[in-house]
């Protein structure tokens, strides 16, 4: 699976959008992006994934740039609760459909988001 | 639907001793992982079960670490002769392939302290 590089750590005010990026520079063509987070002392969450598309859900928006190097997850309006260590993961798969091929989920170190008061 | 469950939440034990550590997952998941999670790190990959069948196994499981999933339904992961370096966060999660995305939804985890 491709290496993604995130931030280490960033703030956002309480009510902005939290933008969060992502490198995935040696992504190849039927790699999917997939975004959890992680709440302190809770297991990882699906947020949404992507292939080469932007996609919306009741999360969370997924950007991903036309030449797919690089992703940005945006939480519209940030909320306490939304204090976590945000996975940008990348993961193949084959053809069009993700859940064959390499089927497990590699995590990095994450970005760790604190939403500001 | 609970959510995938995970037992004991927390266990501590002595250096050389045995642990186990169950999973039930979503009943409809056909998949199932194991991960263990040390602090300040991301989730590192162990194993995974579709239905019974083991389908792949990290090097980081060592000979003492064993996983099983016997009637393709909960899952137990024993530690043998547990050392201090085995002290982490195990994480299991459980998917269903026919979804299409195989969104891997986690339990809280089980936290291990060998003292």
């Amino acid at each position: 699976d491709a290496k993604t590089t995130q931030p280490t750590s960033m703030d956002c005010a309480e009510g902005r959008a939290a933008n969060l990026p992502c490198n995935h520079s040696t992504i190849s063509g039927n790699e999917y992006v997939y975004w959890y987070r992680q709440i302190h002392s809770q297991g990882p969450q699906y947020i949404i994934h992507g292939l080469k598309n932007n996609e919306t859900n009741e999360m969370a928006s997924l950007i991903i740039t036309e030449d797919r190097k690089s992703s940005t997850l945006i939480l519209p309006h940030a909320t306490l609760r939304d204090t976590a260590v945000y996975y940008c993961i990348v993961r193949s798969g084959v053809g069009t459909r993700p859940n064959f091929g390499n089927e497990k989920l590699t995590f990095g170190t994450g970005t760790r988001l604190t939403i500001i008061p | 639907d609970t959510g995938v469950s995970q037992n004991p939440r927390h266990k501590i034990t002595k250096r050389g001793q045995n642990v186990t550590f169950r999973c039930d997952p979503i009943s409809e998941h056909n998949r199932l992982y194991w991960y263990r999670q040390t602090l300040g790190q991301g989730p590192e990959f162990l194993t995974y079960f579709q239905n019974e069948a083991q389908l792949e196994k990290s090097r980081l499981l060592s000979d003492r670490f064993s996983a099983e999933r016997p009637k393709g339904s909960f899952s137990t992961l024993e530690i043998q002769r547990t050392e201090q370096g085995d002290s982490a966060m195990y994480l299991c999660a459980s998917s269903f392939t026919g979804s299409g995305a195989n969104v891997l939804t986690f339990g809280a985890g089980s936290r291990l302290t060998v003292l």
